[in-house]
């Protein structure tokens, strides 16, 4: 059965930083892309962030370029998301994802984690 | 970026009528379009991928259409576990993904 079950999130200050945590199951995890989403409280779905299988390519939605690292350690079939300079507009829950096909292009996410709320505010 | 603009924003309907929602893209995005249902405190499950090909275990009242740029998620016979929030997100031209803002299925 796949999983995917993200770390706690928390309570950040603005202008602090956290790292979420993604352990995977069920699956070949160091053959797929990985993405997580954010839900903002009330909102849409937001993508966030995607990186290669091997972790040789990252991209960014541009609203969090520069401030929130991807990463990846397929030994321990663990996705991360290193979150700096936070502010209020990053609040939100916090999917990790995996997209339905192994390989390239395959960026419909048919399996997620239950989520993980991180909430930037003083 | 590809714009996805969801219509209507909530759709009140009876079981057993026929749902129609709508996606239209900023640009052509051939049939990258996938379709989710989010229920309250759940998160996201994919219906339809690739505009009309439904997931594993998506019931068949579930049906996707179209390209380019107008898609349609059709739910044919609407039953009360369908009340939820629809998405449509496209993979043609990234980064960005992007998801539309939403359709939310109420059933009387």
């Amino acid at each position: 059965e796949v999983q995917l079950v993200e770390s706690e999130g928390g309570l950040v200050q603005p202008g602090g930083s956290l790292r979420l945590s993604c352990v995977a199951s069920g699956f070949a995890f160091s053959s797929y892309w990985m993405s997580w989403v954010r839900q903002a409280p009330g909102k849409g779905l937001e993508w966030v962030a995607n990186i290669k299988q091997d972790g040789s390519e990252e991209y960014y939605v541009d609203s969090v370029k520069g401030r929130f690292t991807i990463s990846r350690n397929n030994a321990k079939n663990s996705l991360y998301l290193q979150m700096n300079s936070l502010t209020a507009d990053d609040t939100g829950l916090y999917y990790c994802a995996r997209p339905l096909f192994e390989g390239s292009g395959s960026y419909n996410f048919d399996y997620w984690g239950r989520g993980t709320l991180v909430t930037v505010s003083s | 970026e590809i714009v996805l603009t969801q219509s209507p924003a909530i759709l009140s309907l009876s079981p057993g009528e026929r749902a129609t929602l709508s996606c239209r893209a900023s640009q052509n995005i051939n049939n990258y379009l996938a379709w989710y249902q989010q229920k309250p405190g759940q998160a996201p499950r994919l219906l339809i991928y690739d505009a009309s090909n439904r997931a594993t275990g998506i019931p068949a009242r579930f049906s996707g259409s179209g390209s380019g740029t107008d898609f349609t998620l059709t739910i044919s016979i609407l039953e009360p576990e369908d009340s939820a929030v629809y998405y449509c997100q496209q993979r043609s031209n990234w980064p960005p993904l992007t998801f539309g803002g939403g359709t939310k299925v109420e059933i009387k």
